[in-house]
């Protein structure tokens, strides 16, 4: 059973920092692309950014480059998303997902972690 | 960027209706267009990759078609466990979502 556990999440101060970790589970983690997506209280599904395989080439959305790194360890079956100067409008749960194979997009989410940004 | 806008944003519908969402993107994206499922408090979950295939284990009632800038997700029978928000994506990178359409009873 594919399994994608979220931790990391939290109450911050804006220009603060926060690490998220995802551990995988169920699969061949080192042959999947995967991303993190989020969703602001009460507000629809924005991507955030996604790590492939092989050359692991990174992207990220606008909203975060600069300020957000995304990084895996395939040894520890593990996702990371590096969070800095974060701002207000960062607070959201955060979903690790995994990206299909071939045709497929995102087919696996983890159950998220919360980031909260307030003074 | 792609700019993905659904419609509409509310459905109020009934069990056993037949409902369709709308979904069109600013630029042709062939049909690289997918459908997911979100229920209050929980992650969403993959419905339809490439415009129409359906993902293992979603029932047959959900169908999509389009493709280019216009793509439609319909429910042919609604059943009380598809009452939920949905969204469509576009996945050439960058990948964008819709802005959801909620579902409700009537």
């Amino acid at each position: 059973e594919v399994q994608l556990v979220e931790s990391g999440g939290g109450l911050v101060e804006p220009g603060g920092s926060l690490r998220l970790s995802c551990v995988a589970s169920g699969f061949h983690f080192s042959t999947y692309a995967m991303n993190w997506v989020r969703q602001a209280p009460g507000k629809g599904l924005e991507w955030v950014s996604t790590i492939v395989t092989g050359d692991n080439a990174l992207y990220y959305d606008d909203s975060v480059r600069g300020r957000f790194t995304i990084s895996r360890d395939n040894a520890k079956d593990s996702l990371y998303l590096q969070m800095n100067s974060l701002r207000a409008d960062d607070t959201a749960v955060y979903y690790c997902v995994r990206y299909g194979h071939g045709d497929v997009p995102f087919d696996y989410w983890g159950q998220g972690t919360v980031v909260t940004v307030s003074p | 960027d792609i700019q993905m806008t659904q419609s509409p944003s509310t459905l109020s519908a009934s069990v056993g209706d037949r409902v369709s969402i709308a979904c069109r993107a600013s630029h042709s994206i062939s049909s690289w267009l997918a459908w997911y499922q979100q229920k209050p408090g929980k992650a969403p979950k993959l419905l339809i990759y490439k415009a129409s295939i359906l993902e293992n284990g979603v029932p047959s009632r959900f169908s999509g078609s389009g493709s280019g800038t216009e793509f439609t997700l319909t429910i042919s029978s609604l059943q009380p466990e598809d009452f939920a928000t949905y969204y469509c994506q576009q996945y050439n990178n960058p990948w964008t979502f819709g802005q959801g359409t909620k579902v409700e009873i009537k």
